[in-house]
């Protein structure tokens, strides 16, 4: 059961312009939502994140937007970069047992071309 | 370095051979999890420890899995028997609360 959807799946945005992630999920549980960035051989690196209380988070050229009565939420890279070229997982996790069990999306490649 | 580190980063194995990885957490993380990651898709959530108690496995995690975090520091992941449907990135990940640190990964290619 996938309970982390998201789209596109990949992604091609010219120097400069705005990469737009979406993602939706099912579990109204979910308390956390973070997003990663990951690059080829590379372990996930924590990006930006956002509480289900807050609709918007910035942090530099990241923002999440987060709309809970859609369940939905994105990820907006302003004036991307070649840099930022790499694999961004959103994902959602549930607290309980005094962790959070986190479950991701399938990811979406973003080539950022010059 | 004071990140999550984790050994081998590769490893190549012939099926149903026995093989073990190790991860060693940011030191002041007491929560610790394993992940593993096929091609083209997310993480999935393998285990998890607080301290050296594992308190949650997923379905994932098959007879032929087992992990452990002795003293509460650094923790192996075997895989016994391997199959080729072993293969994947056996990712290692710590935490104190929300905010989960992961490591670079081991590799694994069952032949």
């Amino acid at each position: 059961q996938q309970q982390v959807k998201q789209s596109p799946q990949s992604l091609i945005v010219q120097k400069g312009g705005i990469s737009i992630i979406n993602c939706a999920y099912e579990n109204t549980a979910f308390d956390y939502f973070p997003w990663y960035q990951q690059f080829p051989g590379k372990g996930p690196a924590l990006l930006i994140a956002i509480r289900p209380d807050v609709s918007e988070k910035k942090e530099g050229r990241f923002t999440i937007s987060f709309n809970k009565s859609a369940k939905q939420f994105s990820l907006h890279i302003m004036d991307s970069q070649p840099g930022d070229s790499a694999t961004y997982f959103c994902a959602a996790s549930v607290g309980g047992g005094g962790y959070q069990k986190v479950t991701f999306g399938t990811g979406t490649k973003l080539q950022v071309i010059p | 370095d004071t990140g999550v580190s984790q050994n081998p980063r590769h490893k190549i194995t012939k099926r149903g051979q026995n093989v073990t990885f190790r991860c060693d957490p940011i030191s002041e993380h007491n929560r610790l999890y394993w992940y593993r990651q096929t091609l083209g898709q997310g993480p999935e959530f393998l285990t998890y420890f607080q301290n050296e108690a594992q308190l949650e496995k997923s379905r994932l995690l098959s007879d032929r899995f087992s992990a452990e975090r002795p003293k509460g520091s650094f923790s192996t992941l075997e895989i016994q028997r391997t199959e080729q449907g072993d293969s994947a990135m056996y990712l290692c990940a710590s935490s104190t609360r929300y905010e989960q640190y992961f490591g670079p990964g081991t590799r694994l290619t069952v032949t």
